[in-house]
């Protein structure tokens, strides 16, 4: 089946640094990629679509200055969070649909990062 | 009110038992999506549907689309199928709504 790579798995940061997390589908193109964050005991929270070429369209509640996504191939996004604070602290996933599946297209999900900001 | 709402939001069982997870939601959809979450925080997509009946292995997921509702069924129940199972549904304009996840242990 179709891969999503999620990089890296685990880091841990001091307060006021950025962070990047890479986002690849590794065996198909993917026009769109989303990002996700998800707290324990809780369930996926959508922060922003990303659109290869395009500027991303974040959820509302969402910082975009906070949360710099860039989109700038088919097979790559990033999420940066910028200057980030322990309430950054999360599990940040990252999901991509094959270009040929259109917007209701089957869902491929990275292994998740999960970011700790001390 | 969420626009995705699982049931139950645990659930534990016997081997071998027959499970079922319910979703129902209160938006249009293009689609509705099971998920499956391991503890590690992977996810897999186990299914994709917007009418009728899937199956895969011992998995089984239906949809309602006229009263919408969604079933996943396992069969045969595995300490292995141990996960949280999240409904999630789309729309056009990839909107996403997301269940809260119904987390499931299957006991040898």
């Amino acid at each position: 089946g179709a891969v999503v790579s999620q990089h890296p798995s685990w880091v841990i940061c001091k307060s006021g640094t950025s962070v990047k997390i890479e986002c690849r589908s590794l065996d198909f193109q993917a026009t769109t990629m989303f990002w996700y964050r998800q707290f324990p005991k809780q369930s996926l929270m959508l922060m922003a679509t990303s659109n290869e070429g395009s500027k991303a369209t974040y959820e509302q509640g969402v910082e975009k200055d906070k949360f710099l996504i860039n989109h700038a191939s088919l097979t790559l996004s990033t999420l940066t969070v910028t200057s980030a604070h322990p309430e950054d602290s999360s599990f940040y996933i990252c999901s991509a649909s094959p270009v040929t599946s259109g917007s209701a297209g089957e869902l491929f999900f990275g292994e998740g990062s999960r970011l700790t900001v001390l | 009110k969420n626009e995705v709402e699982q049931s139950p939001q645990n659930l534990t069982a016997q081997e071998g038992e027959f499970i079922t997870i319910n979703c129902s939601y209160s938006v249009g959809i293009s689609a509705l999506h099971w998920l499956q979450q391991h503890p590690g925080g992977g996810i897999v997509s186990l299914f994709m549907l917007s009418s009728g009946k899937k199956k895969h292995g011992r998995l089984i997921a239906t949809i309602n689309i006229q009263e919408k509702h969604s079933s996943l069924h396992i069969t045969a129940s595995h300490p292995r199928d141990s996960a949280v199972y999240i409904c999630a549904v789309t729309r056009t304009g990839n909107q996403f709504y997301f269940g809260t996840g119904t987390s499931l242990t299957v006991i040898p």
